[in-house]
C-alpha cells in the first residue's frame, strides 16, 4: 500500500504570494490532518478533515485554509504569505472514526518545506 | 507551561545502552503517540497507546493514565536510532479543540 504523499516537496515563495499544498492519503483513509513545524514553535495542529468536512481547526489566522475532496485528497492554502510562514508542513492520514474507535493511528507524509523570502 | 513535557531534551548514548525518554502531560487524553523524526523531516509513528504497554522490536512504550506519564525505552541502542523522538497526545486544551498536542521532542544521538 502506498504511503501518504505530499506535493510539492520543496517550495520557495515571496512575501504576499499565496501557496497551495497537496496531500494524498493512504488508500482507504478518510481523515487528513495538517500540521506546521517550525524551529521556534515545534509541531502545531492546523486542521483536520473527515469525509470532506473540517472537523477541527487549530489556532491559526484565516490566511490558512484547507479542503478535502471526495477521493479524500486534501489541499492546504496559505494566502498573503509572511516570512513566519516558512516551515515544514506535514499531513497525516488515518482511517478516521471507525466502528468502536473514535480515533485511529495517524500516518505522516514526508512534508512540504516552504520557504518564504 | 506546555501541556506535553518531554525529558530529556537532548540525549547522547553509546551503542548498546538502554535508553529512556519520558513524557508527562496535563490534559485528559484519548491516546498518546510516540513519533520518530529523522533529519530531513519525515515522521514515523512508532506507537499509539491508550493504556498499558506495547513492544515493537527493541522499542517499548508504556503509559500510566493515572499519573499522566509515558515512557519510551530503546533496548540495545544503535546509531541508526539517532533521531528526534516526539511525544504527542490526542486531547483538548483551552480552545476545546480535539487535536494532537505535541511535546518539544528529545534529540537522541547514539555513537558507535
Amino acid at each position: 500500500k502506498a504511503g501518504v504523499t505530499q506535493t510539492p516537496r520543496y517550495l520557495i515563495k515571496t512575501r504576499g504570494q499565496q501557496v497551495t499544498l497537496s496531500c494524498s492519503p493512504i488508500s482507504g483513509h478518510r481523515s487528513v490532518s495538517w500540521y506546521q513545524q517550525t524551529p521556534g514553535q515545534g509541531l502545531q495542529f492546523l486542521f483536520e478533515y473527515f469525509s470532506e468536512t473540517q472537523r477541527n481547526k487549530g489556532n491559526f489566522p484565516g490566511r490558512f485554509s484547507g479542503r478535502q475532496f471526495s477521493n479524500s485528497r486534501s489541499e492546504m492554502n496559505v494566502s498573503t504569505l509572511e516570512l513566519g510562514d516558512s516551515a515544514l508542513y506535514l499531513c497525516a492520514s488515518s482511517l478516521g472514526k471507525t466502528s468502536g474507535r473514535a480515533y485511529n493511528e495517524q500516518f505522516f507524509g514526508p512534508g512540504t518545506r516552504l520557504t518564504v523570502l | 507551561k506546555n501541556e506535553v513535557e518531554q525529558s530529556p531534551q537532548n540525549l547522547t548514548a553509546q551503542e548498546g545502552e538502554f535508553i529512556t525518554i519520558n513524557c508527562s502531560y496535563s490534559v485528559g487524553i484519548s491516546a498518546l503517540h510516540w513519533l520518530q523524526q529523522h533529519p530531513g523531516g519525515g515522521i514515523v509513528s512508532l506507537f499509539m497507546l491508550s493504556s498499558g504497554k506495547k513492544k515493537h522490536g527493541r522499542l517499548i512504550a508504556t503509559i500510566n493514565i493515572q499519573e499522566k506519564h509515558s515512557s519510551l525505552h530503546i533496548t540495545a541502542s544503535h546509531p541508526r536510532d539517532s533521531a528526534v523522538y516526539i511525544c504527542a497526545v490526542r486531547g483538548r486544551i483551552k480552545d476545546n479543540t480535539d487535536k494532537l498536542i505535541f511535546g518539544t521532542g528529545t534529540r537522541l544521538q547514539v555513537f558507535p
